[in-house]
């Protein structure tokens, strides 16, 4: 199993433009999240899911933020427009529906917005 | 609201010696605790959960504790060695798949 697969691995942008991260999380895992992690906040739930649908979205900062999850193998966390203060290294998670295996998490994006 | 409170403090500890990282928490009764291993430019590994019921859990050198009613967990390194060096963070929760909150994290730092 390759794991939770998350995609770019760096994005460096300009403030006001789109960003769009993208998650490939492990086949077989029902719940997806999605985390920011700052030296300032630590980390942070921004948003996760359960068989596809958006369960709790109270730690997404604000309208700027959305994130989707088409299907069971992808996700998507988008911020529009970026700002510098979102520079960050932002997490993908998933697990299974039973307890006793914990999270897996990807690699992150480090994600800077100049 | 709920409070997740790690030394954030790193821990200097000598190769051979028991490392013990503290894990507190208010306003919260959770039912699981996570402990977490992070190492730098990396996503967080899961190590240990132990649920509300179980005093002690081990693994290998690890080895957790659990108690609800001072509202605290413990994470020992036994025999710590310099690979064992990384943050580690805590993360409880009320169930299965539910939401988890992380604590800040204590970086520990085993020298040879």
């Amino acid at each position: 199993d390759a794991g939770v697969i998350q995609s770019p691995r760096h994005e460096v942008t300009e403030m006001g433009q789109e960003v769009t991260l993208r998650c490939k999380p492990i086949s077989g895992h029902d719940y997806l999240f999605w985390y920011r992690q700052t030296m300032m906040r630590g980390l942070e739930l921004l948003i996760y899911f359960n068989n596809n649908v958006p369960i709790d979205d109270s730690g997404m900062p604000e309208d700027r933020f959305s994130a989707k999850m088409p299907n069971a193998s992808f996700s998507t966390l988008k911020i529009q427009p970026s700002e510098p203060r979102d520079s960050a290294v932002y997490f993908c998670a998933s697990s299974p529906p039973f307890h006793g295996y914990g999270y897996t998490f990807g690699s992150g994006t480090r994600l800077t917005v100049v | 609201s709920q409070k997740i409170e790690q030394n954030s403090e790193a821990l200097n500890i000598q190769e051979g010696k028991t490392a013990t990282l503290t894990c507190n928490y208010t306003n919260y009764s959770p039912a699981y605790l996570q402990w977490y291993r992070q190492d730098p430019g990396r996503g967080p590994v899961f190590l240990l959960l132990i649920r509300e019921n179980e005093k002690e859990k081990r693994k290998e050198r690890l080895k957790v504790t659990f108690d609800t009613t001072l509202k605290q967990s413990l994470f020992h390194i036994t025999a710590s060695q310099p690979a064992d060096s990384a943050t580690y963070l805590c993360a409880p929760s009320k169930a299965a798949g539910n939401k988890l909150t992380f604590g800040g994290g204590t970086r520990v730092l085993v020298k040879p």
